[in-house]
């Protein structure tokens, strides 16, 4: 079974600051992939960063970076010089080695930039 | 743009009348996934179709159907809808080809469920 922890119901950061989303993992699967998610109040997910269990460096994708530590089943989101539109609801998720690879979500992180 | 559609946005039903929710998608995915969200909780996988192979997940309620006529549409039937179905339904797709895992489920907006 695979499980994800998200322990930061909420977070705030001030505007143009960086900010970590922690989460951290259990499988039993060699193999697995791990995502972050973005939810805005309007309700549509949208994908921001992957991270593959083999790959040897961490993920980059613009002003996203995930800070991947193998060895703690850890995968933290980095957010740099965040901005006001950066607010929303932050899912990790999991993709094991199921027939129709299906995700395990965390319960998620509320990020409110402040002005 | 290629993307995955739901319909309708906003869908507000009366206790116990059956209620269908529509995703279609341009992107000629195989996998096709159905999610309950309730508020301020993850998602909750509720059943995906593998090509046109059906999952169920064990704890899904025998309330909710789905059919899959085609590559692009999946729909999501409730067939006696309580107050406790009360949530936001999404659609996911997914291209599976050999052991390529590192393809995101690409999400719809939703389709926010009130039940009077």
């Amino acid at each position: 079974a695979q499980k994800i922890t998200q322990t930061q119901p909420g977070m705030f950061v001030q505007e143009k600051e960086a900010v970590t989303l922690d989460c951290t993992y259990d499988t039993s699967d060699p193999s697995y992939g791990l995502f972050w998610y973005k939810q805005p109040s309007s309700g549509e997910m949208i994908f921001l960063i992957y991270q593959g269990s083999y790959d040897q460096q961490n993920a980059t994708e613009g002003r996203y970076s995930l800070n991947f530590q193998k060895a703690r089943k850890s995968a933290n989101l980095v957010i740099s010089a965040s901005q006001l539109g950066d607010s929303a609801m932050y899912f990790c998720a999991m993709r094991g080695q199921g027939s129709a690879r299906q995700l395990t979500f965390g319960s998620g992180t509320q990020l409110t930039v402040l002005p | 743009d290629a993307m995955v559609i739901q319909n309708p946005r906003y869908q507000v039903t009366q206790f116990g009348k059956p209620v269908t929710l529509s995703c279609s998608q341009t992107l000629n995915h195989n996998v096709m996934y159905w999610y309950q969200q309730k508020s301020s909780q993850a998602p909750k996988l509720l059943f995906h179709y593998y090509d046109k192979d059906f999952n169920n997940e064990a704890d899904t309620p025998d309330n909710f159907q789905s059919r899959r006529p085609n590559t692009s549409f999946c729909f999501l039937d409730i067939r006696s809808p309580g107050l406790g179905d009360a949530a936001m339904y999404l659609c996911a797709t997914s291209s599976h080809i050999g052991t390529d895992s590192n393809q995101p489920q690409h999400f719809g907006d939703g389709t926010r469920l009130s039940i009077l």
